[in-house]
């Protein structure tokens, strides 16, 4: 099955630096959805997106669906301790069930 | 609490002996879904189940069974777990109402078949 690939694989980043990620894949996704997974946990949903081109804002996370829809970028300003954790992307074609697609993951580190 | 509950939580297993992981959710899901976590492959989907009685193979099914006889479980079966089924496992339940509707997921199975 396709995987989505997610760049940076990790970063180590100071407290209060911006942060960007991104993922993308070969074939075209319908929605594109970021979660985050703490240490121990299960993933919870960030951001979803629904058309291509669309930018939306969660607190002081950004997230794109990419004009052809084949790319998705997440941004994290400010970062703080709390935003220690991977994050995954996620694309959803629809048919079939709601089946999503997990990018490899971008494994967020945040020295204090 | 809207939840999806997994048991259990760490297991360790020797070759070829059955195990079965249990999946609840408690929201009235019509869709549930197995996934499997690896480092630096992300989550791959096992099985999925539209609804009772309604399941079919994900990615990375072989070695694994499931089956959906009540809408609130899904229990993952291996029937004869192997070392390379050591893993992180989630359960994820979600509504079956189109896109755009992520999943909520459980607080994951860690699997080592030694």
């Amino acid at each position: 099955g396709q995987q989505l690939n997610q760049s940076p694989q990790s970063m180590f980043i100071q407290e209060g630096e911006d942060v960007s990620m991104n993922c993308t894949s070969s074939s075209i996704f319908n929605t594109w959805l970021w979660y985050k997974q703490d240490p121990g946990e299960g993933p919870v949903l960030l951001i979803a997106l629904y058309k291509a081109g669309e930018l939306t804002s969660n607190g002081r996370l950004t997230a794109q669906f990419g004009i052809t829809r084949k790319d998705s970028f997440l941004n994290i300003s400010a970062s703080i301790p709390s935003d220690v954790g991977i994050y995954f992307c996620a694309g959803q074609r629809g048919g079939g069930g709601n089946k999503l697609t997990f990018g490899t993951g971008t494994q967020l580190k945040v020295e204090l | 609490e809207a939840q999806v509950t997994q048991n259990p939580r760490y297991l360790i297993t020797v070759t070829g002996k059955k195990l079965t992981v249990t999946c609840s959710q408690n929201m009235n899901h019509e869709y549930m879904s197995w996934y499997r976590q690896d480092p630096g492959l992300g989550l791959r989907q096992i099985y999925y189940s539209m609804n009772v009685e309604v399941t079919d193979k994900g990615d990375v099914p072989e070695g694994y069974k499931v089956s959906r006889k009540e809408k609130r479980n899904f229990p993952l079966i291996l029937e004869s777990p192997s070392p390379n089924q050591t893993s992180l496992y989630f359960c994820a339940s979600s509504v079956n109402r189109g896109l755009g509707y992520g999943y909520t997921f459980g607080s994951g199975t860690r699997l080592t078949v030694v």
